[in-house]
């Protein structure tokens, strides 16, 4: 199994141009959610979604989307960048019956200039 | 107050120390308590989870949660260089919604 992964690596973006991070899993996870990690700040939710169809807000939703039509991936829009949101993001899934325990890809360093 | 502290540090020991790792949470109805230890450029991956109260050991690895003081700890024994990461205590406050600490990060000297 390859886990969680996620496409790209890295990216720099200019302001106001937009692009989708990726992100598949395929250990059949419900579950599955974006973070972005900056220092001193810890994890912080972007959206996440419990199954096929549907997704919520998480902590910082503003200037992202997500939709969710697979099970297995779970693409996360950056609509106009800023470089507010020069960061690191992750992808994570986690299963019903442990939605605790979440597995993370290993990341998308964004730098928006 | 935010609803989980935690100390960025960074620490460092020589090896084979005993390392403590700690956080301090607001809420007392939490009860999933996790570790997730994170390597320079990688994704977190989950070390140890607690529910409730009480101990928990694998191998060298001990998570502590105390709720009547609100505190949560990681003991780490016989440290070794690879143990050298960022530690981040998580807790799982339901609704599939979960907060991390900042993340603490440690260095083990050979």
């Amino acid at each position: 199994n390859a886990g969680v992964t996620q496409t790209p690596k890295f990216q720099v973006l200019k302001t106001g141009q937009s692009m989708t991070l990726q992100c598949a899993q395929d250990m059949n996870h419900e579950y599955m959610s974006w973070y972005r990690q900056d220092p001193g700040m810890g994890l912080r939710l972007i959206h996440y979604s419990v199954g096929a169809g549907i997704t919520d807000q998480g902590e910082v939703p503003n200037g992202y989307n997500v939709s969710r039509s697979t099970t297995e991936d779970f693409p996360l829009r950056l609509l106009s960048a800023a470089p507010s949101q020069t960061s690191v993001y992750f992808c994570a899934s986690s299963g019903q019956g442990a939605s605790y325990e979440q597995y993370f890809g290993p990341g998308t360093r964004l730098t928006v200039t | 107050q935010k609803e989980v502290e935690q100390d960025p540090g960074p620490l460092s020991v020589p090896e084979g120390a005993i390392v403590s790792l700690n956080c301090t949470y607001s809420n007392s109805a939490f009860q999933y308590f996790m570790w997730y230890r994170q390597y320079s450029r990688k994704g977190p991956e989950l070390l140890m989870y607690t529910y409730s109260s009480g101990n928990k050991e694998d191998g060298r690895f001990t998570a502590q949660v105390d709720k009547s003081s609100k505190y949560i700890s990681l003991f780490i024994r016989d440290s070794q260089p690879s143990d050298s990461a960022t530690y981040l205590c998580a807790i799982y406050t339901g609704g599939f919604k979960t907060i991390f600490g900042a993340g603490t990060r440690l260095f083990v000297k050979a």
